[in-house]
């Protein structure tokens, strides 16, 4: 079935350094990579997404990279700020029939130490 | 603007007892899903209601659980016979259309099954 594997589980990295997590897929349809951010207590805040016509995005220290071929995702933040610590989730959809449910990572706990 | 909102935030129920969580989505969103999030765990897909199409109910884990959309906007998720591996954390996104577009979630309700 349907599957997205996330790494690290956990990451610690200190503030100004950068941070990567890496997600693989398992349907090559998928065509809908979105990231969220969850801060401890809160919903699921979207950070960033890529479609699947397109490689690379960014906006401001966060960026997304996208290998269809390889069928894997990753999630770049650039001078780690603490506020940037979190859980941190990939996912996944595809347009297919009448649903564009998302399957998501295992989360990743980010902790950017001052 | 508003986002999502969801209530109650927090429910604590006795075994065997139904509960009913509420969602009330972004005005003039058209898609709303319901996810579920065990502790330390990514979210799993519930539900998903389109407009007047038929919902997706592929993510139901059981027929103990059923959700309805009434005049295209609130929903509302209900757990009958609640069992203690219902306890999680219910949530609530809303999007433009079907499809690839960004999900926006609300905080959630955490329930407790006793």
């Amino acid at each position: 079935g349907e599957n997205v594997e996330q790494h690290p589980s956990t990451l610690s990295v200190q503030e100004g350094d950068s941070a990567v997590i890496k997600c693989t897929y398992s349907d090559s349809a998928s065509n809908y990579f979105p990231w969220y951010k969850q801060e401890l207590g809160k919903g699921p805040q979207l950070i960033i997404d890529i479609r699947s016509n397109v490689g690379e995005k960014k906006d401001q220290r966060i960026a997304v990279t996208l290998n269809k071929t390889a069928k894997h995702f990753s999630l770049h933040i650039t001078e780690t700020q603490p506020e940037d610590s979190a859980v941190y989730f990939c996912a996944a959809s595809k347009r297919s029939g009448n649903t564009g449910k998302l399957i998501f990572g295992q989360g990743t706990t980010l902790q950017v130490k001052p | 603007g508003a986002g999502v909102s969801q209530s109650p935030s927090n429910k604590v129920t006795e075994k065997g007892k139904d509960v009913e969580l509420r969602c009330d989505p972004i005005s003039g969103h058209t898609a709303l899903y319901w996810y579920r999030q065990s502790l330390g765990q990514g979210l799993e897909f519930l539900i998903y209601f389109q407009g007047n199409s038929a919902p997706d109910k592929s993510g139901l884990p059981s027929d103990r659980f059923s959700a309805e959309r009434t005049g295209g906007s609130v929903s509302t998720l209900t757990i009958q016979r609640t069992q203690q591996e219902d306890s999680a954390v219910y949530l609530c996104a809303s999007s433009l259309v079907q499809g690839n577009r960004g999900q926006y979630f609300g905080p959630g309700t955490r329930l407790t099954v006793l």
